[in-house]
């Protein structure tokens, strides 16, 4: 079965610093990969998503960017972190195929910029 | 960008009763596919109903099902018999079917189940 990984879980950074945040599946190959922010009390944002190895788009123009160095893993990463940028990051995956259904979430990172 | 509108902040519902989600979507797009979510306190994304635009027959899944209003760009949650474990945050979400597969989420309702 596909499982998908995320770490770490919680993450308290100061402002100016570098994020860097990490997905990865499990049981399945060339996935579409997802990276969305939920800010408190808001619905889910998307940020990257990536159709393989080195192809990112990118939703929101910003201080944030994504690699996917191997078929399974995929990074959010910033070089110096906003106060904004707090919130909640959710990996997701799915079926690379259009008659694909949904996606599959992570258990999320919760990032506070101080 | 598609939009996915959820007009309801927050519902609530009395145990056993049953409670409507309303969610409306733009696209010009004639072929895709609709989702709802639920993200309970854990936070953790789970898949409760998809519909296929495709299909006039409204998906039923247990005690959940749609009401799908194409020309409308309607698509709402309706749950029968309404249980403690409904209680969460509620995503209405839209996915194009090409290249990427792009999902677009609505910002969500809070459900709240009173005993």
């Amino acid at each position: 079965s596909q499982t998908i990984h995320q770490w770490p879980a919680t993450l308290v950074q100061p402002v100016g610093s570098p994020l860097s945040l990490e997905c990865t599946v499990e049981g399945t190959s060339n996935p579409n990969l997802y990276w969305y922010r939920q800010a408190a009390g808001r619905g889910l944002q998307l940020l990257f998503y990536s159709v393989g190895i080195g192809q990112i788009s990118s939703e929101v123009p910003q201080n944030l960017s994504a690699s996917r160095p191997q078929d399974r893993q995929f990074i959010l990463s910033s070089k110096k972190l906003l106060l904004s940028d707090s919130g909640f990051y959710l990996c997701a995956w799915s079926v690379a195929d259009r008659v694909s259904y949904e996606q599959y979430f992570g258990p999320g990172t919760r990032l506070t910029v101080t | 960008a598609q939009t996915v509108t959820q007009s309801q902040p927050e519902m609530s519902v009395q145990e056993a009763e049953t409670v409507t989600l309303s969610c409306t979507y733009d696209t010009s797009e004639s072929d895709y596919y609709l989702f709802w979510y639920k993200q309970p306190p854990s936070r953790q994304m789970i898949l409760v109903i998809r519909q296929e635009a495709y299909k006039q027959q409204n998906a039923t899944e247990n005690r959940f099902s749609v009401n799908f209003q194409k020309a409308a760009k309607s698509f709402s949650l309706k749950i029968s018999d309404s249980q403690l474990g409904d209680a969460a945050m509620y995503f209405c979400a839209y996915r194009r079917p090409y290249t990427g597969n792009q999902f677009y989420f609505g910002t969500g309702t809070s459900l709240t189940v009173i005993p």
